[in-house]
């Protein structure tokens, strides 16, 4: 049991270079989020899918693209890369909308020079 | 809208010494309430949870957290810290049954010296 794996661990872009952060769960959760952290700034929510099929935004979606490929997968994309979109993202699930705990992966270090 | 506030941005202590990490937070409703922990390099993990009940509750690793409604806090202790509790510290909060979506505060970051 893995629970939510990320990849990759690391990623440097030049400016206008796309690419899809992965994330993958197998504890069988409805719920996937992603989330963009930065010093003194917390966690902010960039998307989220409280169900396979769905899919809303969260506090800063702009300048991103969310795809819930099947229950087990979410992934993020990023069409044009920017510097303010340096920045460590953390994938996260949950089993309902009413079980609030979620579980995070390790996280995937971005870089866009 | 709901908002959390985490009055100290790093807390140093010794070790064996107690500690409290000060989380308030905003709602005209009533909330759920969480303590996520992060160590170097990795995700977050869940600390301990307030839903309802008992206002005093116990986490893992010796943490516990006191909800106080009329002061609008969730303060985080632990009476004997290790050089192992060294890690990020974020308190969140949820609105029950109206969204799935976590709030969270902008972290405190303990440091413990031997």
């Amino acid at each position: 049991n893995a629970g939510v794996t990320q990849t990759p661990k690391f990623q440097v872009l030049k400016t206008g270079q796309s690419m899809t952060l992965q994330c993958a769960q197998d504890m069988n959760h409805n719920s996937m989020y992603w989330y963009r952290q930065d010093p003194g700034m917390g966690l902010r929510l960039i998307y989220y899918s409280a169900s396979e099929g769905t899919t809303d935004k969260g506090e800063v979606p702009n300048g991103y693209n969310v795809s819930r490929l099947n229950k087990r997968e979410f992934s993020l994309r990023l069409e044009s890369a920017a510097p303010s979109q340096t920045s460590v993202y953390f994938c996260a699930s949950s089993l309902n909308r009413r079980e609030y705990e979620q579980y995070f992966g390790p996280g995937t270090r971005l870089t866009v020079t | 809208a709901q908002s959390v506030t985490q009055l100290d941005s790093q807390v140093p202590v010794f070790e064996e010494a107690p500690v409290e990490l000060r989380c308030n937070y905003s709602s005209s409703v009533s909330v759920y309430l969480f303590w996520y922990v992060q160590y170097p390099n990795q995700g977050l993990q869940l600390l301990l949870k307030y839903l309802s009940g008992s206002t005093l509750v116990k986490g893992i690793n010796g943490f516990e957290a006191e909800f106080n409604k009329s002061q609008t806090s969730f303060h985080l202790r632990k009476p004997s810290v290790h050089i192992s509790d060294t890690a990020e510290y974020f308190c969140a909060v949820s609105v029950p049954y109206n969204t799935d979506k976590l709030i969270f505060g902008t972290g405190t970051r303990l440091q413990v010296f031997p």
